[in-house]
């Protein structure tokens, strides 16, 4: 199976600021990656796909880049409203496998 | 747009079975992915398995190879996800979640971008 590894765990951050979360794949998995939020209490939600796709009607201050093992994921200005956990998640084989989110809380 | 909807939350005992529902609106049932993810309180997400209903072969995660049973009825186009042998470990929120397989597009990305609000089942004496 494919190991992905979010990092940090968690951060706080203020309103306004860039926020950076990185995913690392155990093997090559070109951009076959996907994003997601969620809130508590509710379902996640897919934010970008293929590395750095981003859905449509998703905020343009999220942002995805990266291919092979290493993946990160932005917040260009984070909103109170983004206070939530991300997750990435590979697809270039099954099982499809999640990284283990990272906690983003307001400072 | 797929809407899913679930069954409702589940108690169960120890080695016994549950059966959730998700049934899908919307959308060609039979070129979607219907994925089954589930999520222990407080921990991330775990993929356990998925059924293309044009194809009909389920694919499992090999943890749950031997007790999940994933299933479609294209006819009231519903996904089911059993579960058996249930342990105190099973204690989750059981998602379904859909992306499109295939269409005029071509195939499309692996990303779930269809979710159903989740089932918790309970597992306990």
């Amino acid at each position: 199976d494919i190991q992905m590894t979010q990092s940090p765990s968690s951060l706080s951050a203020s309103v306004g600021d860039r926020v950076t979360i990185t995913c690392q794949a155990s093997q090559d998995i070109s951009t076959y990656l996907n994003w997601y939020q969620q809130k508590p209490g509710k379902a996640p939600k897919l934010l970008i796909y293929d590395a750095s796709n981003l859905k449509t009607g998703v905020p343009s201050r999220f942002s995805g880049s990266g291919s092979g093992t290493d993946f990160t994921f932005t917040i260009s200005s984070l909103q109170p409203e983004d206070i939530a956990t991300y997750y990435c998640q590979q697809y270039v084989n099954l099982p499809l496998t999640f990284g283990g989110g990272t906690k983003v809380e307001i400072k | 747009q797929v809407q899913l909807v679930q069954s409702g939350a589940e108690v169960k005992k120890p080695g016994s079975s549950v059966k959730v529902s998700c049934k899908a609106s919307g959308g060609t049932f039979s070129t979607y992915a219907m994925n089954w993810v589930r999520q222990a309180p407080g921990q991330g997400l775990e993929w356990m398995g998925a059924i293309i209903p044009i194809y009909g072969a389920p694919n499992y995660a090999q943890r749950f190879q031997d007790r999940v049973t994933i299933t479609t009825d294209e006819s009231t186009t519903t996904a089911y996800m059993e579960l058996s042998s249930l342990r105190s470990e099973d204690t989750a929120i059981y998602y379904c979640a859909s992306y499109i397989h295939y269409d005029s597009s071509g195939f499309h990305p692996r990303a779930f971008d269809n979710w159903g609000l989740g089932t918790l089942v309970t597992v306990s004496s």
